[in-house]
């Protein structure tokens, strides 16, 4: 079963742009981690953080975990066209090793 | 490093066929997983060993499913038979528990189609 919901479902903005994906869970976990998975692709892993951790950066990429609130954000900066994937949350529970997805949001990046 | 690797890429089999999906884990990755991805039910979670031992396999849908992981290097996903409602994307993916990293590695995917 899916872990939570990722709002938005689909976003579409302008090359140049900033992009913020929201993703809330229900359990508690152990890390929380964001894949991109291009039209019909495999996943591809982006970023991870810890449940000790608050903020992580990767390149144009900056992830944010509340985990009070049981809540993660993606933000990709300056984003560009080759960006346009669907972006995907999946947490890892505590004493578990699979992931549990979230239901993904569909990014267009209009050139 | 080759990646996880999945065959056959594609697959389209006509209803109380027998299905067979492959996988080859990363070397020297000890955490193998199977998933499946539709439209309806998003990506969910079927079964993951760890040292070729199954862990958790309560996403199996039912016991048309099996799963088995023979040695570190190979693992199949068998539906006998197949239905209509079991067209999906499989993914294997794969992890190590050295270091100090949870990262699954996916790979391609293996699209059934069961008409």
């Amino acid at each position: 079963s899916q872990q939570g919901e990722e709002d938005p479902q689909a976003l579409s903005i302008q090359e140049g742009e900033n992009a913020t994906m929201n993703c809330s869970y229900k359990t508690s976990i152990n890390n929380l981690q964001w894949y991109r998975q291009n039209s019909g692709r495999g996943l591809v892993h982006l970023i991870l953080i810890r449940s000790n951790e608050r903020e992580k950066h990767s390149g144009r990429l900056r992830v944010t975990l509340d985990t009070s609130k049981k809540s993660s954000s993606l933000l990709i900066t300056a984003s560009r066209a080759a960006d346009t994937a669907s972006y995907f949350c999946a947490t890892m529970d505590t004493g578990r090793r699979a992931l549990t997805f979230g239901s993904g949001t569909r990014l267009q990046v209009q050139p | 490093d080759a990646g996880v690797i999945q065959s056959p890429r594609h697959e389209v089999t006509e209803m109380g066929q027998e299905v067979t999906l492959r996988c080859k884990p990363i070397s020297g990755h000890d955490y193998l997983f199977w998933y499946r991805q539709t439209m309806m039910r998003g990506l969910e979670l079927l079964i993951y060993f760890n040292n070729n031992v199954p862990i958790d396999d309560s996403g199996m849908p039912e016991d048309r499913f099996s799963a088995k992981m023979p040695n570190a290097s190979f693992s199949t996903l068998k539906i006998q038979p197949s239905e209509p409602r079991d067209s999906a994307v499989y993914f294997c993916a794969s992890s190590t528990s050295g270091g100090a990293t949870d990262t699954q590695y996916f790979g391609p995917g293996t699209r059934l189609t069961v008409l």
